[in-house]
């Protein structure tokens, strides 16, 4: 079976601290996105990557940066955390291309994150 | 600016019943791919159904159904005979020719036994 794999579900940090959220996929798919979920907002796209240390900024990427030092893994890094940061992440993924399952987002089942 | 529009935050049906969630698009692009994800409460986000822009035939996945309105740009789930296992957010997306995904706000989906 197929997944996207966040590696915490959920996290509780103080406002400044460093936060690192990973995500690994194992269906070799080219693209990775983090979304932010809000209620009321929907899902909002921070950052993308097309490519292994290639990223795309999305709506919202203030206050956010990314890594992907290797295909399968996309990084999303906040490096001070403030309160307005309280929030679900989404990890995705997609293949590019043509096809069926073009553009299909294969989603992990998110991190919530609490910031005291 | 491209959008996803969702109207209606919170609908329900009774179980067995047909419901109509409804979303509607803004975009240039005339290549594009629309999306409905159902999220279940505190479970993973996974696709619905897909339509292609440039396919008339509207998409359909067992239960499932679109109506797919291109000069209007409407883009609305018809899920039939409802079970209690539709419960969720239900959410509308597109792909305005690229590879990203834009997502509207959701629709909260509750069905009465």
């Amino acid at each position: 079976d197929v997944k996207v794999t966040q590696s915490s579900r959920y996290l509780v940090k103080r406002t400044g601290e460093k936060v690192f959220l990973e995500c690994v996929q194992d269906m070799d798919h080219e693209n990775m996105f983090w979304y932010r979920q809000d209620p009321g907002l929907g899902l909002r796209l921070i950052y993308f990557s097309y490519d292994v240390k290639m990223k795309e900024k999305g709506d919202i990427p203030e206050g956010y940066s990314v890594s992907r030092e290797k295909k399968e893994r996309f990084s999303l890094i906040l490096e001070s955390a403030s309160t307005n940061q309280t929030s679900m992440y989404l990890c995705a993924s997609s293949r590019t291309g043509s096809g069926s399952g073009a553009n299909v987002l294969t989603f992990g089942a998110g991190s919530r994150l609490t910031v005291l | 600016a491209q959008t996803v529009t969702q109207s209606q935050p919170e609908m329900s049906v009774q179980e067995a019943e047909t419901v109509t969630l409804s979303c509607t698009y803004d975009t240039s692009e005339s290549d594009y791919y629309l999306f409905w994800y159902k999220q279940p409460p505190s479970r993973q986000m996974i696709l619905v159904i897909r339509q292609e822009a440039y396919k008339q035939q509207n998409a359909t996945e067992n239960r499932f159904s679109v109506n797919f309105q291109k000069a209007a740009k409407s883009f609305s789930l018809k899920i039939s005979d409802s079970q209690l296992g539709d419960a969720a957010m239900y959410f509308c997306a597109s792909s305005f020719g690229n590879e990203k995904l834009t997502f509207g706000t959701g629709t909260r989906l509750t069905i009465i036994p």
